[in-house]
């Protein structure tokens, strides 16, 4: 069964404080590992797809990375509307979306 | 890019009564649509899969007499929640993917419907 685990469940910065949001993955054949925005009562808006290890994409403050085992988003001095929920979700051999429980950012002026 | 239209944003209903969610791909066909259920501080769990003119695949443990789905044209998808109670109040987020036969391309997702059931 194809897993998603990200960490932390909840990460607070000051306005420009760069980090790195986690996310570990065990799964059957990655076919594709995504990253999306999640804002409150609001659906998940697509960031980032990542197909093999060594990827690499970016957005604005964002970079999201992909190793064998994890992926890393990487938010260069964020903002206050950085915001959001972020989640990470895989697809397998079995074209299923897995998705993790989401790293919850809050981003202090 | 792609947009997904989901109605409504929000339902309130009593115990017992049905209430029917709208899915639309505003800008591109979509042959396959996907329901989802999110609980608070949880993963999105994936309900069933939706096709255009064949019969939902449901996930095991989702009943397919309570969650009714129809997937009419290649723009809507519905999913009706039959005999609606208390344990059913949940956000229902549908999903689409705009290009079929592409690598695993992205889902897009619609914003979600708050359903409360009183």
């Amino acid at each position: 069964e194809d897993q998603v685990t990200q960490s932390p469940e909840a990460l607070r910065l000051q306005e420009g404080e760069s980090s790195s949001l986690n996310c570990s993955y065990t799964v059957s054949g990655l076919r594709g590992l995504f990253w999306y925005r999640q804002d409150p009562g609001k659906g998940p808006e697509f960031l980032f797809t990542l197909y093999s290890a060594g990827e690499e994409k970016e957005k604005e403050r964002l970079k999201a990375t992909l190793t064998k085992k994890e992926s890393f988003l990487h938010i260069t001095a964020p903002k206050p509307e950085d915001s959001a929920t972020y989640l990470c979700a895989v697809t397998g051999a079995n074209s299923k979306l897995t998705f993790g429980k989401g790293i919850t950012l809050s981003v202090r002026p | 890019g792609a947009v997904v239209s989901q109605h409504p944003s929000w339902v309130i209903c009593k115990s017992g009564t049905s209430v029917k969610i709208e899915c639309r791909s505003l800008d591109f066909q979509a042959t396959t649509m996907f329901w989802y259920r999110q609980f608070p501080k949880q993963s999105l769990m994936l309900m069933a899969t939706s096709n255009e003119g064949s019969k939902a695949t449901y996930e095991q443990g989702v009943e397919k007499d309570k969650f009714l789905i129809n997937h009419a044209s290649l723009t809507l998808s519905t999913l009706t929640v039959t005999s609606a109670h208390p344990e059913d109040s949940s956000f229902y987020i549908c999903s689409a993917t705009r290009e079929t036969g592409v690598r695993n391309s992205p889902l897009h997702f619609g914003n979600g419907t708050r359903l409360t059931v009183t």
